[in-house]
């Protein structure tokens, strides 16, 4: 079975903090994926990666950074928290070869700014 | 307008009831995700297809091309299948790098016992 696991279910950080939301996979998927589901508005695309240090830029990159230093972890980082990011935040991850490019799900991390 | 749409954004249920559940989208796709959704947890992938009809279980996804619908039904329904059900389309020449998903808003389930 694929699995995506991330760093943590919850987390609760204060208004400027740095955070580090961190998410691997055991399927040896090139492509990996980040986003935030929000009431209202479902899953909106943060960024995601195709290859080792390879990155682009989703629907809603602004307040985030992303790296991917090796092939199985990506993370996540918010670099200064403001209260607009309490989310939560999914990572996915998908083959490049080999269609239809289904993508598998990491748990989620509910993060809560204060 | 959302390319995905997904309606109603809440649906209701008795046990055993036949459930559908119903995505329409307005562009080219390449193939359709249906994903679920418990509360509180993380999301599961249930099908992706882009033809024809796949079957899992009480599950059974369709999708027509050419009326750019899918369905996700669900036979003898159980509370345990009270989740949120979430469509996603994968547009037309996207290639492996670049196979972002574009998500509907999903619809909330409740099957009362």
């Amino acid at each position: 079975d694929v699995k995506v696991t991330q760093s943590s279910r919850y987390l609760v950080k204060r208004t400027g903090e740095k955070v580090f939301l961190e998410c691997v996979q055991d399927m040896d998927h090139e492509n990996m994926f980040w986003y935030r589901q929000d009431p209202g508005l479902g899953l909106r695309l943060i960024y995601f990666s195709y290859d080792v240090k390879m990155k682009e830029k989703g629907d809603i990159p602004e307040g985030y950074s992303v790296s991917r230093e090796k092939k199985e972890r990506f993370s996540l980082i918010l670099e200064s928290a403001s209260t607009n990011q309490t989310s939560m935040y999914l990572c996915a991850s998908s083959f490049v070869i080999g269609e239809p490019y289904e993508q598998y799900f990491g748990p989620g991390t509910r993060l809560t700014v204060t | 307008k959302n390319e995905v749409e997904q309606s109603p954004q809440n649906l209701t249920a008795q046990e055993g009831e036949f459930i559908t559940i119903n995505c329409s989208y307005s562009v080219g796709i390449s193939a359709l995700h249906w994903l679920q959704q418990h509360p509180g947890g993380g999301i599961v992938s249930l099908f992706m297809l882009s033809s024809g009809k796949k079957k899992h279980g009480r599950l059974i996804a369709t999708i027509n091309i050419q009326e750019k619908h899918s369905s996700l039904h669900i036979t003898a329904s159980h509370p345990r299948d009270s989740a949120v059900y979430i469509c996603a389309a994968l547009l037309t020449g996207v290639t492996g790098a670049n196979s972002k998903l574009t998500f509907g808003k999903g619809i909330t389930l409740s099957v009362r016992p």
